[in-house]
């Protein structure tokens, strides 16, 4: 089974820096990775699919990049609303997830 | 505008079976671009992928579950569901349905999620 790593797994921010999160998978996987945001009492929200592919609607500010191995999530200038928990995902018929990287302020 | 629901008991006790349905309005289980997942959060904790369903009935489920989880699909009421047996404690969590891309496996539309607890 491939596993899903995140580096790292709390991240202290404060609004208008520059984020990144890595996420590492055991085998490579090509660009099936996904990128979701959740907050607390909510269901998560996609952010990016295809490593790098960003979902109708979500804000320009992230971005995200890597094929095979290792992959990263930036996001270009922190908001007051993006301090939530984010996930990787391997994007298969039984699609796993990373374990989350909680960005607080 | 796409809305998926879960509804389902809240309390089950160990070793029964745990049932929820995903209604899906503004949009038809029958489309074939989509699969029907479900994904599990315990408090606290990480997403877990649960399964997929496509319309046509073909299933795909996480090995780990496997052996209990059965997911159906009701294509007249557009609605799918989940079964998963032999609950234990361990199964308490927050239970998502989600909209499931065919092709990419992503989940771009969610339910709002249904805690369900394993109590005696």
């Amino acid at each position: 089974d491939i596993q899903l790593t995140q580096s790292p797994s709390f991240l202290s921010a404060s609004v208008g820096d520059r984020v990144t999160i890595t996420c590492r998978a055991s085998q490579g996987i090509s660009s099936y990775l996904a990128w979701y945001q959740q907050k607390p009492g909510k269901a998560p929200k996609l952010l990016i699919y295809a490593a790098s592919t960003l979902q109708s609607g979500v804000p320009s500010r992230f971005s995200g990049s890597g094929f095979g191995t290792e992959f990263t999530l930036t996001i270009s200038s922190l908001q007051p609303e993006d301090f939530a928990t984010y996930y990787c995902q391997h994007l298969n018929s039984y699609p796993t997830f990373g374990p989350g990287t909680n960005v607080d302020i | 505008q796409l809305q998926l629901q879960e509804s389902g008991p809240g309390l089950v006790k160990p070793s029964e079976t745990l049932s929820l349905t995903c209604t899906v309005s503004g949009g038809s289980v029958s489309s074939s671009s989509y699969y029907w997942g479900w994904i599990r959060q315990p408090p606290g904790k990480g997403l877990e992928y649960i399964g997929n369903i496509y319309y046509s009935g073909n299933t795909y489920y996480n090995p780990s579950l496997k052996s209990r989880v059965t997911l159906s699909v009701d294509t007249s009421n557009n609605q799918f569901s989940l079964k998963l047996s032999s609950v234990t404690a361990a199964d308490t969590a927050v239970y998502f349905c989600a909209r499931v891309l065919v092709g990419w496996y992503c989940s771009d539309f969610w339910g709002q999620g249904a805690l369900v607890t394993v109590s005696s």
